[in-house]
Order: structure tokens, then sequence, then C-alpha cells
């Protein structure tokens, strides 16, 4: 299995910009979790689907951030227009939301925001 | 917000046991504890989950206290690939149930 791949690895833009980070969740995982991590606020939870459903979008931090999931094997994470204050890792996290499992939530590498 | 308590670091001797403890005394019934750890900027990794009995798989034991306010993880023999931050989280058995992160335990190695 490939894990939870997500895209770009690492991303530099200037303040204004439009960002959209990729997220591939693990074949067959029907839920699906973005969450950002900075030295300041450690890992924080943006929003999460559960079968291409937002679920809770309370993490995301204003307007300027939107997250679709428009099947079970993409999801996007747009940031319109970006600002320094968003440079962060991003997280992309699936798992599956029933049966045995341990619950495990599986993240991938992340992507590596600098805003200029 | 978190709803555990660990120290901000850690430091233990290679091939030691490593014993990381966390606080978490107002876990409800239905909660179990989940250790995460996550190696230097990669993406967090799961470790061992248990809901009152102590658990043990290939990478850690998990001792959870009779009134479940308070567990440990052993990591065995430590090796240098385990410096880390270890984070506990305190969630329901439902898979999508998101984890909340607190602040972890920063564990350092050292040969």
């Amino acid at each position: 299995d490939a894990g939870v791949i997500q895209s770009p690895r690492h991303e530099v833009t200037e303040m204004g910009q439009e960002v959209t980070l990729r997220c591939k969740p693990i074949s067959g995982h029907n839920s699906l979790f973005w969450y950002r991590q900075t030295m300041m606020r450690g890992l924080e939870l943006l929003i999460y689907f559960n079968n291409n459903v937002p679920i809770d979008d309370s993490g995301m931090p204003e307007d300027r951030f939107s997250a679709k999931m428009p099947n079970a094997s993409f999801s996007t994470l747009k940031i319109q227009p970006s600002e320094p204050r968003d440079s962060a890792v991003y997280f992309c996290a699936s798992n599956l939301s029933f049966g045995r499992g341990t619950g495990e939530l599986f993240f991938g590498e992340g992507s590596r925001l600098t805003v200029l | 917000d978190a709803k555990t308590t660990q120290p901000p670091s850690m430091d233990c001797a290679e091939g030691r046991a490593a014993n990381l403890p966390c606080n978490h005394s107002t876990i409800s019934g239905n909660e179990y504890v989940y250790w995460y750890r996550q190696i230097h900027s990669q993406g967090p990794q799961y470790i061992i989950h248990g809901l009152k009995n102590n658990e043990t798989n290939e990478m850690a034991s998990l001792i959870i206290t009779e009134d479940r306010k308070s567990s440990t993880l052993i990591l065995p023999h430590a090796t240098l690939r385990d410096t880390a931050v270890y984070y506990c989280i305190v969630r329901v058995f439902s898979g999508n149930t998101p984890l909340v992160f607190g602040k972890g335990t920063r564990l350092s190695v050292i040969a």
C-alpha cells in the first residue's frame, strides 16, 4: 500500500497567491482529516470528512481556507489569498471509520508551505 | 483542547527502557488512550492504544492505571531512532473521530 500521498511536498509562494494542497487517502479508507502544524500552535485539526462529506470544519481558520473532497480518492485544501502566517506543515490523514480496526489514523508526509 | 498532560521533555539512555507518563484524569468511560509519535517533522505514527487493560505490541507496551486516570508508554529498549515527540491522546473508539493533539513529550535517546 502506498500510504497517504500528499503533494506538493514543499511549496514556496508569495503573499496573495492561491495555494492548493492535495491528498490521496489510502484506498478503501472513508474518513479524511486535514491538520496544520506550526511551532507555536502544534498540530491543529482543520477539517475532516466522512464518506466525502465534511463533518466538522470548525478548525478552518478563516474564509480564505476551503477544502473539498470530490471523491473517495482525492481531497484538496485551498488557501486564497495566502498570507505569511499560513506558513506551516499541512498533514492529511485517513482511516477506515468502521469495522474491527484500531481506529488508527494514517498520516501523509506533509506539505511544507512557506508564504513570503 | 487536549485532555491529557505530559512532561514536555525526557531523556533516555540508548538500550534502556523509556517510560513516558501521561495524565488523563477526566477520561470518559468510552474513551481509549492512544499513543502516537512524530519523528522530526514526519507525519505522526500510531504506536498503541488501550481501554483499561495493559497492552503490548511489537513497538511498545501500554500500562493503564486501574482508575484509568493515567498511563505509561514503555519502549523496552530505546534506540536512537526512537527520538521523537510522543503524543498521548484520549479518544472514543469511533473511526471518524479526529485526534486532538496536545504538546506531547519530546524524548531524546542518548548514546
